[in-house]
């Protein structure tokens, strides 16, 4: 399967801790984007990169949050000291120059 | 901001019936629009996009329209299916230069019964 792949599924943390996500784009992809999905809405930007360069993030991305992609090839999230509010569906996309984005399965976060 | 309206938010229909999703958006100046389909705790699958230059695009039973200068889209389903039963989103992608990422409804969850 040559689809995007999130890494893990699921995760249950304690507040205050850090938590780290792993995507793996399509391999001819060059734009990878993470997105945050809550209970009953649509997903909502957080950052866009194009290879290794992190060109967009949104508002919604405080200084708890970073996000890494190394080589230009996998991605990482990192949310730290962990809140309650952070509860949601991680979601990666990629994709080539303005063409269609390709999701993963996402990654549930439950903070306790 | 580019907002993104669905309606209805949730439609139960029985299986065979034709039905017709609907989506708009404040910004007409839209790069592109995309329809996805979501099934419960699973990621998007991407069904059809629209360029802005386009009027509409098929694949199978699936059929969108895009009416840029009056920011609305409408998803048709035709001979609806058990396996149809899912939320479907549609997003909308700016035209600004640099602005990548897409703006997304909150969906409409629907069922069709057998």
């Amino acid at each position: 399967d040559t689809g995007v792949s999130q890494d893990p599924r699921h995760k249950i943390t304690k507040r205050g801790q850090n938590v780290t996500f792993r995507c793996d784009p399509i391999s001819e992809h060059n734009r990878l984007y993470w997105y945050r999905q809550t209970l009953g809405q649509g997903p909502e930007f957080l950052t866009y990169f194009q290879n290794e360069a992190q060109l967009e993030k949104s508002r919604l991305l405080s200084d708890r949050f970073s996000a890494e992609r190394p080589k230009g090839s996998f991605s990482t999230l990192e949310i730290q000291r962990t809140e309650q509010g952070d509860s949601a569906m991680y979601l990666c996309a990629s994709s080539s120059f303005f063409e269609t984005q390709y999701f993963g399965p996402g990654t549930r976060l439950l903070v306790l | 901001k580019q907002e993104v309206t669905q309606i209805p938010a949730a439609l139960s229909v029985p299986e065979g019936e034709n039905l017709v999703l609907n989506c708009s958006f404040t910004d007409s100046a839209i790069y592109n629009l995309q329809w996805f389909r979501q099934d419960p705790g699973k990621g998007l699958t991407s069904l059809l996009l629209i360029q802005s230059s386009q009027r509409e695009q098929t694949s199978g039973r699936l059929n969108a329209s895009l009416d840029k200068s009056s920011g609305r889209s409408t998803l048709y389903i035709a001979a609806s299916q058990p396996g149809d039963s899912a939320t479907y989103l549609c997003a909308v992608k700016g035209d600004e230069t640099g602005a990548n990422n897409l703006f997304f409804g909150t969906g409409t969850r629907l069922t069709v019964i057998p």
